[in-house]
């Protein structure tokens, strides 16, 4: 079952723009992570945010978790058309001994 | 640096043929290491996961088993294939001791005919 479920399941912007995507998770967690994946590609870490963190920042990515809600959202500002990739959270529930469960992820279009 | 290797990169073969998928992590020691699958359009299913030699846990019940013959190396099987087990096959590992971002290798497109 996904512990993650992330919202939208897509998302078309333009270059420039910024990109907000939801993930809501339904049972207590050590971290939340955001992977991207490129179309039929592996997939790349981004950023990982502690349970006991409300926000975290790398580059043009901004997440933030709150654990009251259950829920994180990931921002890119100044999207470029290399972010079109598909989105992804996973998380690491507490005694699961770092096995993550993804949600669907959300499809990102950026368009010049 | 780490890096991680996965082959085949693609594979078609007829059901009930059997299946060996290979992953090798190089630059670490005693890495934790993961077998998901991913069906077209959605999120990964941790199948497997070992966080030593000859240790593996399975999250699904199914036609497919793992080993791991060595530190680094981590094989996915299955003695006969079903048109179900289709998909998109990643590997991963993540350092040992800790549980933190995984680092996944560039997958197999496994197509059953």
């Amino acid at each position: 079952s996904q512990q993650g479920e992330e919202d939208p399941q897509a998302l078309s912007i333009q270059e420039g723009e910024n990109a907000t995507m939801n993930c809501s998770y339904k049972t207590s967690i050590n971290n939340l992570q955001w992977y991207r994946q490129n179309s039929g590609r592996g997939l790349v870490h981004l950023i990982l945010i502690r349970s006991n963190e409300r926000e975290k920042h790398s580059g043009r990515l901004r997440v933030t978790l709150d654990t009251s809600k259950k829920s994180s959202s990931l921002l890119i500002t100044a999207s470029r058309a290399a972010d079109t990739a598909s989105y992804f959270c996973a998380t690491d529930k507490t005694d699961s001994w770092g096995k993550l469960q993804f949600g669907a992820g959300t499809q990102v279009v950026v368009t010049p | 640096s780490q890096t991680i290797h996965q082959w085949p990169a693609t594979l078609v073969q007829p059901v009930g043929s059997p299946l060996s998928l290979e992953c090798t992590v190089e630059g670490t020691s005693n890495p934790n290491l993961y077998w998901y699958r991913q069906a077209a359009g959605r999120g990964l299913q941790l199948l497997f996961y070992s966080v030593g030699i000859g240790q593996i846990s399975s999250e699904v019940p199914q036609n497919l088993s793992a080993s791991r013959p060595q530190d680094r190396q981590f094989i996915l099987s299955s003695k006969k294939l079903l048109l179900s087990d289709s998909g998109f096959y990643l590997c991963a590992w993540s350092f040992g001791g800790s549980y933190n971002e995984q680092f996944f290798g560039p997958g197999t497109r496994l197509t059953v005919l």
